[in-house]
């Protein structure tokens, strides 16, 4: 089946530095769509971006991905971090739009300090 | 806009036990799923519908029923609590994921979510 793999689980970074949390997938189909949620504490998940075309930059809220099918990925950038990006980051893959059935990565703890 | 309300916020349950979570939604969306989360393990599809009256498994299901009684509502129920098992169950909707990327469609909107504990 599909497949979403975060390779990290957490990351700690000082802020202002660059931002980059990896996100790579499995599918059979060709057309799949890629979504970033952003889960901050006490909070609900929220989409953050999404993308169905290859090599397209999507960017939202300072944060950016471009979905690469080459090498089926899907990372997540942001050019400086800031405190307030400390949250929980899923990756997630559809691989047809009308089927409902969203698969998500195991997520990434994304923790930025001062 | 709209909202996703899920009920009860906590849940206690004893092992054996059969518990309902509930949830509605007020942004007439098609498609609701019930997801569980446990730390470090990402979010798992347990059931979704992508209408009233239809269901369908996900990855989790094992262990768990599903009713959506109507388009607003959509209902979880684990059949036999484990014991000293905790998670966090999370409901959300969306209206359909169709081919049009860049409109609302294809968005997930989560309740804030049910946290379960087992004596």
């Amino acid at each position: 089946g599909d497949s979403v793999t975060q390779t990290e689980g957490l990351v700690t970074l000082t802020e202002g530095l660059p931002v980059m949390l990896n996100c790579t997938y499995q599918t059979i189909y060709s057309n799949p769509f890629l979504f970033w949620y952003v889960q901050h504490l006490n909070e609900s998940p929220r989409l953050l971006l999404k993308s169905f075309t290859d090599n397209k930059r999507t960017e939202h809220q300072g944060f950016h991905a471009t979905l690469h099918k080459s090498s089926s990925s899907f990372h997540l950038q942001k050019s400086s971090a800031q405190l307030s990006d400390s949250a929980l980051y899923y990756c997630a893959l559809v691989y047809r739009a009308n089927t409902g059935k969203l698969t998500f990565g195991d997520g990434t703890v994304l923790t930025v300090k001062p | 806009g709209g909202i996703i309300t899920q009920t009860p916020k906590f849940l206690i349950g004893q092992e054996g036990q059969k518990l309902t979570l509930k949830c509605q939604q007020n942004f007439n969306h098609d498609t609701m799923y019930w997801y569980r989360q446990d730390s470090g393990k990402g979010l798992r599809l347990i059931y979704y519908s992508i209408t009233e009256n239809d269901l369908q498994k996900g990855d989790l299901s094992e262990g768990y029923d599903a009713s959506r009684e109507k388009k607003s509502s959509f209902s979880l129920t684990v059949t036999s609590a484990q014991k000293n098992e905790m998670a966090v169950f999370l409901c959300a909707s969306s209206s359909g994921l169709g081919n049009r990327i860049r409109s609302r469609q294809n968005t997930l909107y989560f309740g804030a979510g049910t946290r379960l504990s087992v004596l």
